[in-house]
């Protein structure tokens, strides 16, 4: 099966901050990657797919880098709304697997 | 607008059964892969099963297979997922989504279900 780790864990961040997680597969993926945001309570929502591509009704203010093995989400001015749990998914394998996750928290 | 909708989910004992299903709204069911994905207490996102439009193909991740069946009738937009021999590690909350692409399943899940919670313990 193909692991997958996220770094941080979690952080903390102020309203207008940029975030940058990062995602790491344990084989080469190719651009086979997604981003999900989760905020409490509710569920998943596909924010990037193909590790770039911006999902429709998405804010702009997201995006997504890599390709192989590395790959970075980032947020360039961090909003309210934004506080929440960030999944990464590899689609590479049809065992497909998330990151352990990573939970940005208000400063 | 496309809209899931899960059902059937409860308590249940270590060994008994369940049946999840997912009514889907809002787009031609029949053309699109399906997905169940789960979540334990306070964990994690873990992919469970998927299958291609037409129930052709079924994909189970390690841990459910041979004791869960996924399933889908088509004519009522419906996607099920039968869970035998329930352990306790089963216990989360379950999310049917859709592929975003197509009827075969490629892996990216563009809407999902409000979730099932489902619990095995004596």
């Amino acid at each position: 099966d193909i692991q997958m780790t996220q770094s941080p864990s979690s952080l903390s961040a102020s309203v207008g901050d940029r975030v940058t997680i990062t995602c790491r597969a344990s084989q080469s993926i190719s651009s086979y990657l997604n981003w999900y945001q989760q905020s409490p309570g509710e569920a998943p929502k596909l924010l990037i797919y193909a590790a770039s591509s911006l999902q429709s009704g998405v804010p702009s203010r997201f995006s997504g880098s890599g390709s192989g093995t590395d790959f970075t989400l980032s947020i360039s001015s961090l909003q309210p709304e934004d506080f929440a749990t960030y999944y990464c998914q590899q689609s590479y394998s049809t065992l497909f697997t998330f990151g352990p996750g990573t939970k940005v928290d208000i400063k | 607008e496309v809209q899931l909708v899960e059902s059937g989910g409860g308590l249940v004992q270590p060994g008994g059964s369940l049946r999840l299903s997912c009514a889907a709204f809002g787009f031609t069911f029949r053309s699109y892969a399906m997905t169940w994905v789960r979540q334990a207490p306070g964990k994690g996102l873990e992919w469970v099963s998927a299958i291609s439009g037409s129930g052709g193909s079924t994909y189970y991740a390690d841990s459910v297979k041979g004791r869960f069946t996924i399933s889908r009738d088509n004519s009522k937009n419906t996607l099920y997922l039968q869970m035998n021999s329930l352990r306790a590690e089963d216990t989360a909350v379950y999310y049917c989504a859709k592929d975003r692409v197509d009827s075969m399943v490629r892996g990216t899940f563009d809407y999902w279900g409000q979730g099932s919670p489902v619990t095995a313990s004596s």
